[in-house]
């Protein structure tokens, strides 16, 4: 079964420093993989996926993801925290080849922005 | 942009009453799901559908739980008899076809079991 290992469940920033979100994925085969964020008291944004393309992958907000095969790795970064950044950031695995298959999240990371 | 929407917002329910989530997915999207969210901890798979009918379901989706696609357009979540421990945010997901199209998550419902 897929699992995903996100490292750190708070991370705080300071306002205009990087930001890193670890994800570490478990699969036999390279997955698709997602990194959604959740606002306060709101549902799930894609933010960016990886599909077998580019391993450098570009997404809303500034925000980047790199997938690296050995490491088995899809670690988030923003070259510099906004205010608004401040959200929970949740990194997901899915299949390549089951057709109807779901999403498995991993724990979630919760950043917190300082002025 | 095309949005999942779910219905209601959020949910009073009291022990052991039934309750029925309401979604209505992206129209041209085939592929439908449900999760949930209990407070403070990570989103957990319950159940996903295609072709009318269960794909996959978790351990947690028991005899309690059951999904319809009654008309084509809704697709409702029903909790037979809600214990405590189903108070949770629950969200419905809907994806067009492989999963490199992604996934698009409506807001979800808050379902407070009292």
């Amino acid at each position: 079964a897929q699992s995903v290992t996100q490292l750190g469940s708070h991370v705080s920033v300071s306002e205009g420093a990087l930001v890193l979100l670890r994800c570490n994925y478990s699969s036999s085969v390279p997955p698709y993989l997602f990194w959604y964020v959740q606002y306060p008291n709101q549902g799930l944004q894609l933010l960016l996926k990886y599909t077998s393309a580019a391993t450098l992958v570009k997404g809303i907000n500034g925000f980047e993801a790199e997938f690296k095969k050995s490491e088995t790795s899809f670690h988030l970064t923003k070259p510099s925290a906004h205010m608004s950044d401040a959200a929970e950031y949740f990194c997901a695995v899915s299949d390549q080849g089951a057709a109807g298959n779901k999403l498995t999240f991993g724990g979630g990371t919760r950043v917190l922005v300082k002025p | 942009e095309p949005e999942v929407t779910q219905t209601p917002s959020h949910q009073v329910t009291q022990m052991g009453q039934e309750v029925i989530l309401r979604c209505v997915p992206i129209s041209n999207h085939l592929y439908f799901y449900w999760y949930r969210q209990i407070l403070g901890q990570k989103v957990e798979f319950l159940v996903s559908f295609y072709n009318n009918e269960i794909s996959e379901k978790s351990e947690i989706f028991d005899d309690q739980f059951s999904v319809e696609r009654p008309d084509g357009s809704n697709f409702t979540l029903k909790i037979r008899s809600t214990k405590l421990e189903d108070s949770a945010m629950y969200f419905c997901a809907s994806r067009r076809g492989q999963a490199s199209y992604g996934y698009t998550f409506g807001s979800g419902t808050r379902l407070t079991v009292v």
